[in-house]
């Protein structure tokens, strides 16, 4: 148990839905982030957000809006998205975003399927 | 932009061989860390490099970082089964940036 949880777990999408993602870290960390892991980009980081401000946006698609109402939650909210954003979508918070602070704790992230 | 590349991308070694993964920046780094990923897991911190030429061990895990804060390497002594899984290192300064990752496998 990492202190951070994500649900669902696992998520079978239509095209035309709209779903979310869900994060809780319990960790009193300042900084959450979202990351897509998929076969071809191990490890590719989509937003970060420090003290619920949204810090970094990387060139993601505007299908993909998140959402940080506090330091302890974040959301992905996931709409009309395409069969190539199947993934793994793993959500990471720290106790800071620079400097010694950002190590990384993942959540068992959610698998997404998009029919 | 800042890059952070790792070598190799697949490594197999029978049981009880040595592995060992590079990882390389193309900026000098503040600090260096790196991150383990089992099968159908998620990545999980192992450990963080802060000063130039430190290394540190765990276990039979061995992490240096480079003289010139631009490289680091993870050695792994006498391979488990356990030790399977994908390796990251992350290049934080401003804001962190993944390798691409060695996922080792182990032949028993």
């Amino acid at each position: 148990e990492t202190g951070v949880t994500q649900t669902p777990r696992h998520l079978v999408m239509g095209m035309t839905n709209k779903k979310s993602l869900k994060c809780e870290q319990h960790l009193g960390h300042n900084a959450m982030y979202w990351y897509k892991q998929s076969a071809k980009k191990p490890l590719e980081l989509m937003f970060v957000y420090n003290f619920k401000e949204q810090t970094e946006n990387n060139s993601v698609p505007s299908r993909f809006s998140p959402e940080c109402p506090n330091s302890s939650h974040l959301f992905l909210h996931l709409h009309t998205l395409q069969p190539e954003d199947s993934a793994l979508y793993l959500c990471a918070s720290s106790q800071s975003t620079s400097g010694l602070k950002n190590i990384q704790y993942f959540g068992a992230g959610t698998r997404l399927s998009v029919l | 932009g800042q890059q952070v590349m790792q070598i190799p991308q697949y490594q197999h070694v029978q049981e009880g061989e040595d592995f060992t993964t590079y990882c390389n920046s193309s900026t000098t780094l503040s600090n260096i860390q790196w991150y383990k990923q089992r099968p159908g897991g998620h990545p999980v911190f192992l450990i963080q490099l802060v000063k130039s030429g430190e290394v540190k061990k765990q276990k039979r895990l061995t992490f240096q970082f480079g003289e010139a804060k631009k490289n680091s390497s993870l050695h792994i002594t006498a391979t488990q089964t356990t030790d399977v899984g994908t390796y990251f290192c992350a290049g934080p300064d401003d804001k962190i940036i993944f390798g691409k990752g060695t996922r080792l496998h182990i032949l028993p």
